[in-house]
């Protein structure tokens, strides 16, 4: 079943404004990962973040991770045309061997 | 790059017909995924892996099975194809171990006609 849904489906912004995503999950969890993927390739990844942690940040993203409503959301500062893909946010858990829940993806498209 | 290859990149095959996917990796780790990716539904966990003939089904492991008779490699069948198994598939691994990052091959995208 899945476990994380992001939030918005989609979203269209211009080149330096931030972009913010949202992600909410059913279970408890051990750690969350967000990944970019851009059209037709493989996933890439961004940057994880553990149950006791609260916020991480990597260059212009920034993750906060709130487990007691059972979200989180990953901000892009400073959005460049490059960073248009679409991006998931994944949940493990101690069972099924840490394997990853996926949510179905936010398209970020960032125009010039 | 995280070392991890997948082949065929590509694959066309009939219903009915089974077919092979590996996994490959060039490090000695432990714990290796298999997932698909369907529009509308994200990636979904097929079979895992945690050592050398150790593995565990996934969410979505109707109609696949897998063998691991070696670290490295990481392979997945599909006993006889559907059209409901077309599909991009990717194998994971996680080399800094449980509760750590995960990092994907390229993918297979495979059509089953």
């Amino acid at each position: 079943s899945q476990q994380g849904e992001e939030d918005p489906q989609a979203l269209s912004i211009q080149e330096g404004e931030n972009a913010t995503m949202n992600c909410s999950y059913k279970t408890s969890i051990n750690n969350l990962q967000w990944y970019r993927q851009n059209s037709g390739r493989g996933l890439v990844h961004l940057i994880l973040i553990r149950s006791n942690e609260r916020e991480k940040h990597s260059g212009r993203l920034r993750v906060t991770l709130d487990t007691s409503k059972k979200s989180s959301s990953l901000l892009i500062t400073a959005s460049r045309a490059a960073d248009t893909a679409s991006y998931f946010c994944a949940t493990a858990r101690s069972n099924s061997g840490y394997a990853l829940n996926f949510g179905k993806g936010t398209s970020l498209l960032v125009t010039p | 790059d995280a070392g991890i290859t997948q082949s065929p990149r590509h694959k066309v095959t009939e219903t009915g017909t089974p077919v092979t996917l590996r996994c490959h990796q060039t490090e000695n780790h432990r714990y290796m995924y298999w997932y698909r990716q369907d529009p509308g539904h994200g990636l979904r966990l097929i079979h895992y892996s945690y050592g050398v003939k150790d593995t565990d089904k996934g969410e979505v492991s109707d109609g696949y099975s897998v063998s691991r008779s070696k670290t490295e490699d990481f392979l997945l069948t599909l006993e006889s194809a559907t059209s409901s198994q077309t599909s991009v598939y990717f194998c994971a691994i996680s080399p800094g171990g449980l509760n750590n990052e995960q990092f994907f091959g390229p993918g297979t995208r495979l059509t089953v006609l």
